[in-house]
């Protein structure tokens, strides 16, 4: 199982990029990397997967490395409301994955 | 209405009641999970079931038992509550073998044991 570490915190202001970097030096050939977010009392939230390259959906973007031993989550403009706990999840899709969480990374957003 | 419910939402409750907490899907999904969160902390997996007929313990499953009732009701029971089972607590689905693994939550029970 790949283990995954990333900054236990991050601050920012509004309209700056975020980038949340994640290491994954022992990430397996059918590992994918995968983002979610939570907000305080919610339940988690997809936001990106990935395999390698690079991947860009209406949230955010993922950078993945040739050597795929890291990632990093890119929020655009971060808002107030980007205001949450980032977790980074290593695992194979399919299979028998099962999905462990770290403590994620908490990002403030100020005014 | 949401792909993955969870009920009750809230629930206090005292030491050494039975308490169960029920999940349902509408995801069709075969996997499903139960995590518990304490403040400041990730999540933690308490059990696991990838289809009816398997249940797997996960990294802190004293204390609970499941039943996977069927593909989209998995409920969690504590049997006797203590207090160090205050928590908010996660069900979540994911497609099977052919999936992307990526998990669906629902919005979370918090427990308080008094």
């Amino acid at each position: 199982l790949a283990k995954t570490t990333q900054p236990i915190s991050m601050d920012s202001y509004e309209g700056q990029e975020v980038n949340i970097t994640c290491s994954h030096n022992n990430i397996a050939t059918n590992d994918y990397i995968t983002w979610y977010q939570q907000f305080p009392s919610q339940g988690p939230r997809f936001i990106i997967q990935g395999y390698k390259t690079k991947v860009t959906n209406e949230v955010a973007s993922l950078f993945i490395p040739a050597d795929r031993k890291s990632s990093t989550l890119s929020l655009p403009r971060v808002s107030l409301s980007d205001t949450a706990v980032y977790y980074c999840l290593v695992g194979e899709a399919g299979g028998s994955y099962i999905p462990t969480f770290g403590r994620g990374t908490s990002l403030i957003v100020h005014p | 209405d949401a792909d993955v419910t969870q009920t009750p939402r809230n629930r206090i409750t005292k030491t050494g009641k039975r308490i169960m907490l029920e999940c349902s899907q509408t995801k069709g999904h075969d996997r499903m999970y139960w995590y518990r969160q304490d403040p400041g902390l990730g999540l933690r997996l308490i059990y696991y079931s990838f289809d009816v007929k398997d249940i797997n313990k996960g990294e802190i499953s004293d204390g609970y038992s499941v039943s996977r009732q069927a593909q989209a009701k998995f409920s969690l029971s504590l049997e006797s509550a203590i207090p160090n089972q205050t928590a908010l607590y996660f069900c979540a689905t994911s497609e099977g073998y052919s999936g992307a693994n990526v998990l669906t939550f629902g919005a979370g029970s918090r427990l308080t044991v008094l």
